[in-house]
């Protein structure tokens, strides 16, 4: 089955920085890549997501970028705010709904 | 538009004992999937039930079992609780393939 990781676990940037999460997966037929913000207690919100026909995806402060060659995509968040501290999932999924989640990014953005 | 709803939020059960949840999904969505979420393991999927009829199953025992209706809502059971059964489990609902929206979750805890 599909296998998806996660870099890095934890991760920590002053507000008004850059933070970059990667995701890699396995399975060559997976064709969509949402990623997720869970705050303490709350449940996943689908942030932005990117399928395989689409090498980069914008909204707002957030981009995606997929490379299906080397099977890896990445969540990009620019000029980071206190609000964007949560924990961040990415997933991959091919036919149905049927997600595979990486163990998560927990990321704190320091006033 | 209504969100998806869990129910009930939390649970307390004894080992040995059985549960069921709740879920219903948003207006329209037809899809309906499961997902526990413990600190350890992360997001897992459980299953997938689309129109009515199981689409895909994670690697769950058989002590894990789900049902949808007519009108989508679906519930899941787990029967003979063991002590590591105790977790958040997270419905998400989808109107097509992709793009699934979580509810509030149902956390259980077995004493």
């Amino acid at each position: 089955g599909e296998n998806v990781e996660q870099h890095p676990s934890t991760l920590s940037v002053q507000e008004g920085d850059s933070a970059v999460i990667k995701c890699t997966y396995s399975d060559s037929a997976s064709n969509y890549f949402p990623w997720y913000k869970q705050e303490l207690g709350k449940r996943p919100q689908l942030i932005i997501d990117i399928r395989s026909n689409v090498g980069e995806k914008k909204d707002q402060r957030i981009a995606v970028t997929l490379n299906k060659t080397a099977k890896h995509f990445s969540l990009h968040i620019t000029e980071t705010q206190p609000e964007d501290s949560a924990v961040y999932f990415c997933a991959a999924s091919g036919t149905g709904n049927q997600f595979y989640f990486g163990t998560g990014t927990s990321l704190t953005v320091i006033p | 538009k209504a969100g998806v709803t869990q129910t009930p939020r939390y649970l307390i059960k004894t080992r040995g004992q059985q549960v069921t949840l709740s879920c219903s999904p948003i207006s329209g969505h037809r899809s309906v999937s499961w997902y526990q979420q413990t600190p350890g393991q992360g997001l897992q999927f459980l299953f997938e039930y689309f129109s009515e009829t199981q689409r895909n199953k994670g690697n769950f025992p058989g002590r894990f079992s789900g049902r949808q209706f007519s009108n989508s809502r679906s519930e899941m059971n787990v029967s003979t609780l063991e002590l590591g059964d105790s977790a958040l489990y997270l419905c998400a609902s989808s109107l097509f393939a992709g793009e699934a929206f979580f509810g509030q979750g149902t956390r259980l805890t077995v004493v």
